[in-house]
């Protein structure tokens, strides 16, 4: 059984820094692109980051570029999204997920909070 | 980037048949696909590249359509199926989502 399972959310200041993770299993991790996508509270969905499966490629939408670095650890099974200079609109539910341009975000994990606030 | 357009909600009695629409601002070959979100859970993926079922999704769920209209399609409807319905893109970057069509039954 495919499970994704973040960790790494709270409560942090604006300006500060956060890193989340996200353990994979059930699955080779190494064969997938990796993806994180938020839900900003009662809103839609947001890509957030993608991974290639070596971790020499990642790409960001222009909302988080120069500030949210994702990376991988294929020898332990895991994702990771650093997130620096928060801002209150990043405030949202991080998904890990799996992806591909063919099947689009394949599986998901349960989703950790994030709330940036003083 | 591209934009998908989706209702906001439908309201349906069990048994019926509904359709979800999501129309992109520019053409996407088929590579649009279908999420189920229920409360306080994370989407799951229904089908994929317009009309292909992920595994485990009951045959009820259907999607079709190509270039810039979609429609996901549950028939018949059950209880079950209470929860929001995301379309999104892969043909075009960034990946986009739509706003989500809000299932309910009456």
């Amino acid at each position: 059984e495919v499970q994704l399972v973040e960790s790494g959310g709270g409560l942090v200041q604006p300006g500060r820094s956060l890193k989340l993770s996200c353990a994979a299993s059930g699955f080779t991790f190494s064969n997938y692109y990796m993806a994180w996508v938020r839900q900003a509270p009662k809103k839609g969905l947001e890509w957030v980051a993608t991974i290639s499966t070596s971790g020499s490629r990642t790409y960001y939408p222009d909302s988080v570029k120069g500030r949210f670095t994702i990376s991988r650890d294929n020898a332990k099974s895991s994702l990771y999204l650093q997130m620096n200079s928060l801002k209150s609109e990043d405030t949202a539910t991080y998904y890990c997920a799996s992806r591909s341009r063919e099947r689009g975000f394949d599986y998901w994990g349960q989703g950790v909070m994030v709330t940036v606030s003083s | 980037d591209t934009v998908l357009t989706q209702s906001p909600a439908l309201a349906v009695s069990p048994g019926e048949r509904v359709s979800i629409s999501c129309r992109a601002s520019e053409g996407v070959n088929s590579y649009m696909h279908w999420y189920q979100q229920k409360p306080g859970q994370q989407p799951k993926l229904l089908i994929y590249k317009a009309s292909n079922l992920a595994s485990g999704v009951p045959a009820r769920f259907s999607g079709s359509g190509s270039g810039t209209d979609f429609t996901l399609t549950i028939d018949p409807v059950e209880a079950d199926d209470t929860a929001t319905y995301f379309c999104q893109q892969s043909w075009n970057d960034p990946p986009t989502f739509g706003g989500g069509t809000k299932l309910e039954l009456k």
